[in-house]
């Protein structure tokens, strides 16, 4: 069965500085799809970041880089360079490419960074 | 603009009422779907729908209904009979040529 975990309730990171959000999933298809999306505390979705399963090399979306270890089934998110706004909760999910349309969502890493 | 829209974005019912939260886009995806999310929690799916008049169930759709007879419009009606009622809830939809959900702003929904 599908499952994506995540294994950080929290994190606190300093300003400016780099952080790692880990992310493993399991699933038995070979072709799929892994996502970041961060959700502030208004509650919206906002996406992050894109990862294929088929993708040789590690998607990257401005300060966002996502470390694809397909053998190891992680998608750690990479943050650089942390901002104040970059405080909220983060989920990892990941949509198989076969059948059904259906995602699955991590439990969410809340991440606070500190001035 | 394109989008997904939610209202209200707070509602409020009594006990024993059914309720109907309203989902719209106009991305002019196939896919659509319904999430829960509780307090520190993450995104539990509860129906999504591939195409128009067709749905599935998610992992709790115990105490909810749905319809999709137009593709820009997926209604989730939380029932008398689910239990906990009192959440956040989050329409998404997908192209089938994109794995990208978008999400629309979501409706919490008290119950008291």
């Amino acid at each position: 069965a599908q499952k994506i975990t995540q294994t950080q309730p929290g994190m606190f990171v300093q300003e400016k500085e780099a952080v790692t959000l880990d992310c493993t999933y399991d699933t038995s298809d070979q072709s799929y799809g892994l996502f970041w999306y961060k959700q502030p505390s208004s509650g919206e979705m906002i996406f992050l970041i894109y990862q294929g399963s088929y993708d040789e090399q590690n998607a990257t979306e401005g300060r966002y880089s996502l470390n694809f270890q397909k053998a190891r089934k992680s998608a750690n998110l990479v943050i650089s360079a942390s901002q104040l706004g970059d405080s909220a909760m983060y989920f990892c999910a990941m949509r198989e490419a076969s059948g059904t349309y259906k995602y699955i969502f991590g439990t969410g890493t809340r991440l606070k960074v500190l001035a | 603009d394109g989008g997904i829209t939610q209202s209200p974005k707070y509602l409020f019912r009594k006990e024993g009422q059914n309720v109907t939260l309203s989902c719209e886009q106009n991305l002019n995806h196939d896919a659509m779907y319904w999430y829960r999310q509780d307090p520190g929690q993450g995104l539990r799916l509860i129906y999504y729908s591939q195409i128009v008049n067709d749905f599935q169930k998610g992992d709790i759709a115990e105490g909810y209904s749905v319809s999709r007879e137009k593709k820009e419009s997926f209604p989730l009606t939380v029932t008398s009979a689910q239990k906990n009622p009192t959440a956040f809830y989050l329409c998404a939809s997908g192209g089938q040529g994109s794995y990208e959900q978008y999400f629309g702003p979501g409706t919490r929904l008290t119950v008291t």
